[in-house]
């Protein structure tokens, strides 16, 4: 079945460390997207990449890094810069062909929570 | 500042009636707009959408009118079903092949019998 696999489903951290989710999706999207959803915020874009190898800050990156090595994996670290990083967490993906509206694809969450 | 608005948090609407939910957009380059669903610890399913080309869209039960003047749409559910008790987020893109997409903070829909 063709999707997005984004794990731990739930994280525990410690301040101070830093903590990486995982997204994989084999849907063959150009682009794929992060997002952070908080109580009463909806969701919020912290990166998103196109292409590999490529990626843009949303509106709240700070505190947060991605990469985009492999077309199919879009990885967010989630660091001690990051003042209040206890929320859900979100993947998307997006195919950016010709004709193809836009719509994302989100994977199940991962809820990470700082202790 | 939040280019895409759901002012009401949560709306109750009785089963068999019409659920109406409101957005608002501040940025006018926006020109492709969509529907979410959202159960608690899910990620979001794509319910409908609509190009700025086009002021309304229907799919079934759901309906999306869009009012570019305005710069307002709304996503209208008829007849409302029990399952259809969810959170709703619209969300905006200002290139519909790419790009940014923009999320409101979402609207709580509880379906009442």
């Amino acid at each position: 079945d063709g999707g997005i696999t984004q794990s731990p489903k739930y994280l525990f951290r410690k301040e101070g460390q830093n903590v990486t989710l995982s997204c994989e999706q084999n849907l063959n999207h150009d682009a794929m997207y992060w997002y952070r959803q908080d109580p009463g915020q909806g969701l919020r874009l912290i990166y998103y990449s196109q292409i590999v190898n490529d990626f843009q800050k949303g509106d709240i990156a700070e505190g947060y890094s991605v990469s985009r090595e492999k077309k199919e994996s879009f990885p967010l670290t989630v660091t001690s810069a990051q003042k209040n990083p206890t929320a859900f967490y979100l993947c998307a993906s997006r195919s950016t062909g010709t004709g193809i509206t836009g719509e994302l694809f989100f994977g199940e969450g991962s809820r990470l929570t700082v202790l | 500042d939040q280019q895409v608005k759901q002012n009401s948090p949560s709306l109750s609407v009785q089963e068999g009636r019409i659920s109406i939910l409101n957005c608002d957009y501040t940025n006018s380059m926006f020109d492709y707009f969509l529907w979410y669903k959202k159960y608690p610890a899910e990620g979001p399913t794509f319910l409908i959408s609509i190009s700025s080309i086009k002021d309304k869209n229907e799919d079934g039960r759901f309906t999306v009118f869009l009012n570019k003047s305005a710069k307002h749409l709304s996503l209208h559910i008829v007849p409302s079903q029990p399952g259809d008790s969810a959170v709703y987020f619209c969300a905006a893109s200002d290139d519909s092949s790419a790009s940014k997409i923009i999320f409101g903070s979402g609207t709580r829909l509880s379906i009442r019998p």
